[in-house]
């Protein structure tokens, strides 16, 4: 079966780094686009970015680049996303998702929950 | 980058009602929209891809159409279970966007 498990909620303090994780599972992990989206209370989808583990291609949505930094070990099946400084309005669930050929993302993490607070 | 007009934001309709919804893209994007349910407190799940295409497992009551800027995403007959936010969102060339979504109740 193909999974994609995200990494547990984490409740953090503004300026604090952080990096959450999304394993791959039940397919060739370096063979697919990975996707991390936003969601913020209450509000819709962002797409951030996406990386190709196979070679580390990376590409950011404009609204995210310099905010986040999207990376992949492919040893372990594992892409992560992370952040040097929170935020409180980093608060918000983040879902990883792979991506189909054609431009769809087929199987989503189950999302891990980010709190920054003071 | 693209942007994608989604409407309505929200809507409630009847058990049996026939409900649609479009996504206006802000340049031509061929047939590459995607469109997805999303429950309360669950992740999304894929419906349609490339406009018009049902993915497997999904019920045929769902449908989609359209091509270049102009999309539309079909329940034939509501039911129950299909309260949900429904998304399109649009691919070109590895960077994606996202409709601001559309909630569907039951009137």
């Amino acid at each position: 079966e193909v999974q994609l498990v995200q990494s547990g909620a984490e409740v953090k303090k503004p300026g604090e780094s952080l990096k959450i994780s999304c394993k791959g599972s039940g397919y060739s992990f370096t063979s697919y686009w990975i996707g991390w989206v936003r969601q913020m209370p209450g509000k819709g989808l962002e797409w951030m970015g996406i990386i190709y583990p196979g070679d580390s291609d990376t590409r950011y949505s404009p609204s995210f680049q310099g905010q986040v930094t999207i990376s992949a070990d492919k040893s372990i099946s594992t892409a992560y996303l992370q952040w040097s400084s929170l935020k409180a309005s980093d608060t918000a669930m983040y879902y990883c998702a792979r991506l189909f050929p054609q431009g769809s993302f087929g199987v989503w993490g189950q999302g891990t929950l980010v709190t920054v607070s003071s | 980058d693209i942007q994608m007009t989604q409407s309505p934001s929200s809507l409630s309709a009847s058990v049996g009602d026939r409900v649609t919804i479009t996504c206006q893209a802000s340049q031509d994007i061929s047939n590459y929209l995607n469109w997805y349910q999303q429950k309360p407190g669950k992740a999304p799940k894929l419906l349609i891809y490339d406009a018009s295409n049902l993915e497997t497992g999904v019920p045929s009551r769902f449908s989609g159409s359209g091509s270049g800027t102009d999309f539309t995403f079909t329940i034939s007959s509501l039911q129950p279970e299909d309260i949900a936010t429904y998304y399109c969102q649009q691919y070109d060339n590895i960077f994606l966007t996202f409709g601001g979504g559309t909630k569907v109740e039951i009137k």
